[in-house]
């Protein structure tokens, strides 16, 4: 399974725009790339998925460059709320693979 | 979406006894679920590949005699920590993909196991 590479945390303010951005060098022309939200003491939660492009839904947009080696989760005017872990993963999809969670992005959210 | 259950959310137990872990899928069929655990301040540790009507599959370094591991239906897995030691104490994920549906893996709440 491909190694994902994030930073290990980010500091904003409400109102702001987030992007986090993910290394994936290795990935396989199978692998999906998807990102996870995990707060305190509960299981991670989907945010977005994609393979290629933009992708773009009711809480975030997913940017992935042709080359697929990297991809940005960007998080529009952040709230106090969204002070959370945030995972980048990377794998084909298939019912019987589990995800392997790197050490994910701590972002922390201001007022 | 997709709904993962676990029961309980909490357990606090005494040094040496076994505890049961349950994960449920609501609302479909899982014939793969996934165990993770969670130590304070790490990411998510895969243990085992609970696999329905079959034995499942442990990740290096996970004892398969500690962490026992039944799929008997295909909307639960238990995971039972057998002989808890403190150093068990952790939260503990479980986690299912529709096969027929999207690509997207859900988590169940997680469980809380403190060994006294």
């Amino acid at each position: 399974l491909a190694k994902t590479t994030q930073p290990i945390s980010m500091d904003s303010y409400e109102g702001q725009e987030v992007n986090i951005t993910c290394s994936h060098n290795n990935i396989a022309t199978n692998d999906y790339i998807t990102w996870y939200q995990q707060f305190p003491s509960q299981g991670p939660r989907f945010i977005i998925q994609g393979y290629k492009t933009k992708v773009t839904n009711e809480v975030a947009s997913l940017f992935i460059p042709a080359d697929r080696k990297s991809s940005t989760l960007s998080l529009p005017r952040v709230s106090l709320s969204d002070t959370a872990v945030y995972y980048c993963l990377v794998g084909d999809g298939q019912a019987g693979t589990a995800l392997i969670f790197g050490k994910g992005t701590t972002l922390s959210v201001s007022s | 979406g997709a709904v993962v259950s676990q029961h309980p959310s909490w357990v606090i137990c005494k040094s040496g006894t076994s505890v049961k872990i349950e994960c449920r899928s609501l609302d479909f069929q899982a014939t793969t679920m996934f165990w993770y655990r969670q130590f304070p301040k790490q990411s998510l540790m895969l243990m085992a590949t609970s696999n329905e009507g079959s034995k499942a599959t442990y990740e290096q370094g996970v004892e398969k005699d500690k962490f026992l591991i039944n799929h008997a239906s295909l909307t639960l897995s238990t995971l039972t920590v057998t002989s808890a030691h403190p150093e068990d104490s952790s939260f503990y994920i479980c986690s299912a993909r529709e096969p027929s549906g999207s690509d997207e893996q859900f988590f169940g709440p997680g469980t809380r196991l403190t060994v006294l």
